[in-house]
C-alpha cells in the first residue's frame, strides 16, 4: 500500500520568514495531492492541492510542488503570520483511497 | 463544498458500552469515509462506508469492532462496540466527490472511555 512520509515533525519560523514542509509518497499511481491545516480542536481544512498533471501550484502565500519523478511533494508558506500556527497534513490519493502523513506542527513566532 | 454535522460532538462513556456515532451531509455524496485521530496524531482511517453494500475496513480495524451503515447517499453511522479506554480518540467523518475530489472532514465526535 502507499506509504507517505513527512518532514520536519515540528517547524518554529519567525513571523515574516518562509516554512517548507516536505513529503514522499510511495505508490506511482497517486494522482491527487492534497494539503490539509489543522488548527488545536478543529477539523483538517483543505488549504491547496495539485494533481499529478501538474507541477506547481499557488494560491496567495501557499503553493505546492510536485516532483512525480521523484515521488515527492511540498508545501511552501511565505510571509508567514502567527495564524499560520496549526498541524498541516500532506495526502496522497491512489485508487479511492487516501494516505496522510504524520503532520507537521508549524510555530510561527511573533 | 459539504457541510458535515456529526452527533455528538462529544461523549463520556463506560467501557464494555457501545456508542454510535452519525455523520449527516447536506449534499449527495459519492465516498464516506471514517477516521480516528489520536491527540496530536495523524488521520487513520477506519473504514469506506459504501451505499448499499457493507463498509470496507482497513488493516486493524473488523467490521465486529465497528459496525458502520450507510442507509442513503448523505447519511452514514459507525458504532464503536465494546469500548475500553483504548478507543478513547476523536472520530472523524469525511466525505467526498470521487477518488481524487476535495475531501471534507465534520467537525469530529470526542469520545472518552473511562
Amino acid at each position: 500500500g502507499e506509504n507517505v512520509e513527512q518532514h520536519p515533525s515540528t517547524l518554529s519560523v519567525q513571523e515574516g520568514d518562509s516554512a517548507v514542509i516536505k513529503c514522499t509518497y510511495s505508490d506511482s499511481a497517486s494522482n491527487y495531492f492534497p494539503w490539509y491545516k489543522q488548527e488545536l480542536g478543529k477539523r483538517p481544512q483543505l488549504i491547496i492541492d495539485i494533481r499529478s498533471n501538474v507541477g506547481e501550484k499557488k494560491d496567495q502565500r501557499i503553493a505546492v510542488t510536485l516532483n512525480k519523478t521523484a515521488k515527492h511533494f511540498s508545501l511552501h508558506i511565505t510571509e508567514t503570520q502567527p495564524e499560520d500556527s496549526a498541524v498541516y497534513f500532506c495526502a496522497a490519493w491512489g485508487y479511492q483511497k487516501v494516505t496522510f502523513g504524520t503532520g507537521t506542527k508549524l510555530q510561527v513566532i511573533p | 463544498s459539504a457541510v458535515i454535522s456529526q452527533k455528538p460532538s462529544r461523549d463520556i462513556c463506560q467501557r464494555g458500552t457501545s456508542l454510535t456515532i452519525q455523520c449527516q451531509v447536506d449534499s449527495q455524496v459519492t465516498m464516506m469515509f471514517w477516521y480516528r485521530q489520536q491527540p496530536g496524531q495523524s488521520l487513520t482511517l477506519i473504514a469506506t462506508a459504501n451505499q448499499g453494500s457493507e463498509a470496507t475496513y482497513e488493516s486493524g480495524f473488523v467490521i465486529d469492532k465497528f459496525p458502520i451503515s450507510r442507509p442513503n447517499l448523505t447519511f452514514s453511522t459507525l458504532t464503536v462496540s465494546n469500548m475500553s479506554p483504548e478507543d478513547s480518540s476523536i472520530y472523524l467523518c469525511s466525505v467526498s466527490g470521487s477518488g481524487t475530489d476535495t475531501q471534507y472532514f465534520g467537525p469530529g465526535t470526542r469520545l472518552t472511555v473511562l
